[in-house]
């Protein structure tokens, strides 16, 4: 079946360091993909997509390009600030029977220090 | 301009009593999908719901669970004679009809405690 794995927390960096959180997927068709990002007691929020190979999402100084020869999405931003302490989550959709299935990571737990 | 909404956002039973989660999608959305998330874990698909109908139940628990998401109202789901195992935080997304790879859009979920 479909899968995502994504590398394990916590990351722990100083403010505005570089961030780099892996995901890579499997999937039998050609999902698209999305980072969701949760900050503490709260749902999951959408933080950026790519639908197809070589898209590059991108939203609050994070981005992630569509990697189809590595079946990767990996999520960077070049300089993170402490608000962006949160759990991240890399996610794979496919249609399936007419619906959607979405397949999660585990969530990369970021905390950024002063 | 209300998102999903999903209610009690905390929710504290005993074992053996039943829990009701509540969950109303965004407006003009049909489709309804509830995870669980276990402590430090991902979320994992439990049920897919369009209107009166279950689409798919794969990830759900065959006893004491269900859900439904009738022509009027929320989607419901119940957990009858909860346990210890029950504790974790239910999110309930819903996306719109003919969605092909649009993102579903998540409420802020429900906190289950089983005393």
């Amino acid at each position: 079946g479909d899968s995502v794995t994504q590398m394990e927390g916590p990351v722990t960096l100083s403010e505005e360091a570089f961030l780099t959180i892996n995901c890579t997927y499997t999937a039998t068709g050609y999902p698209s993909l999305f980072w969701y990002v949760q900050y503490p007691g709260e749902g999951l929020q959408l933080l950026l997509k790519a639908t197809k190979a070589d898209d590059k999402g991108s939203n609050k100084g994070f981005e992630a390009t569509y990697r189809k020869e590595t079946t990767s999405f990996h999520l960077e931003k070049g300089s993170v600030q402490v608000s962006d302490s949160a759990v991240y989550f890399c996610a794979l959709l496919m249609n399936s029977g007419g619906y959607q299935k979405v397949t999660f990571g585990t969530g990369t737990k970021l905390q950024v220090i002063p | 301009n209300a998102g999903v909404m999903q209610n009690p956002r905390h929710l504290v039973r005993r074992r053996g009593q039943e829990a009701r989660l509540r969950c109303s999608p965004m407006k003009g959305h049909s489709h309804v999908y509830w995870y669980r998330q276990l402590p430090e874990e991902g979320l994992k698909f439990m049920v897919y719901l369009q209107k009166e109908n279950i689409i798919d139940e794969s990830g759900m628990p065959k006893e004491r669970f269900s859900a439904e998401f009738p022509k009027e109202g929320p989607s419901i789901l119940r957990i009858q004679q909860v346990v210890r195992g029950d504790s974790a935080a239910y999110f309930c997304a819903s996306s719109p009809p003919g969605a092909s790879n649009q993102p579903q859009h998540f409420g802020d979920g429900t906190r289950l405690s089983i005393l």
